[in-house]
């Protein structure tokens, strides 16, 4: 098991651009979150999906961020236009089951984000 | 609100010590509480899970204790190696629900 792959690993972009994150799962599990993590705020809760299909996605700061499940092997995560305060490492998890006791969460290893 | 809050902020020990780590909430209703440790520039990982009627839970020289009555939480490290420096984070579930609340972690330096 390769466990949550995300890609790329560092991104660094200019402030306005677009810029796509993207995420594997692990094979099987049906629950997806997509999480960003500041020094300020540590780590926080952008969006949830369960069996592809956004539940909750209070956490998204704005319209400028996006984030889709086409499938059950893939998810992105997209900004457009990009700001330097996203600057922020960005992890994807997987659970095999959503919010019960006992079930982990698989964090990915990040997406590290410098937008200048 | 739900808050979980994590004491120290970061902590350097020599190897071979041991230390202990912790964590308090006010997450209500309660389903678990997970620590993670988070290796620089890495994603966290497991270390363990206790729900409501766990004490005790142990990993290897991880050690997790849980009080539910007073929402705290510890984890003791025993005999600490250099791998051990990382930042732990304190996660908790509320019942019935997918959302996790973070604490903002305690940076933990092993040195030699």
């Amino acid at each position: 098991d390769a466990g949550v792959i995300q890609s790329p690993r560092h991104e660094v972009t200019e402030m306005g651009q677009e810029v796509t994150l993207r995420c594997k799962p692990i094979s099987g599990h049906n629950s997806l979150f997509w999480y960003r993590q500041t020094m300020m705020r540590g780590l926080e809760l952008l969006i949830y999906f369960n069996n592809n299909v956004p539940i909750d996605d209070s956490g998204m700061p704005e319209d400028r961020f996006s984030a889709k499940m086409p499938n059950a092997s893939f998810s992105t995560l997209k900004i457009q236009p990009s700001e330097p305060r996203d600057s922020a490492v960005y992890f994807c998890a997987s659970s095999p089951q959503t919010g019960l006791a006992n079930y982990g969460y698989t964090f990915g290893s990040g997406t590290r984000l410098t937008v200048v | 609100k739900n808050q979980v809050e994590q004491s120290p902020q970061s902590l350097i020990i020599l190897e071979g010590k041991n230390c202990t780590l912790q964590c308090n909430y006010t997450v209500s209703p309660f389903s678990n509480l997970r620590w993670y440790k988070q290796d620089t520039g890495r994603g966290p990982v497991s270390l363990t899970i206790m729900t409501f009627s766990e004490n005790t839970k142990s990993n290897g020289r991880y050690t997790a204790t849980l009080d539910a009555d007073t929402k705290q939480s510890s984890l003791h490290i025993t005999a600490s190696q250099l791998s051990d420096s990382a930042s732990y984070i304190c996660v908790v579930n509320g019942a019935g629900s997918y959302q996790l609340t973070f604490g903002k972690g305690t940076k933990l330096s092993v040195i030699p």
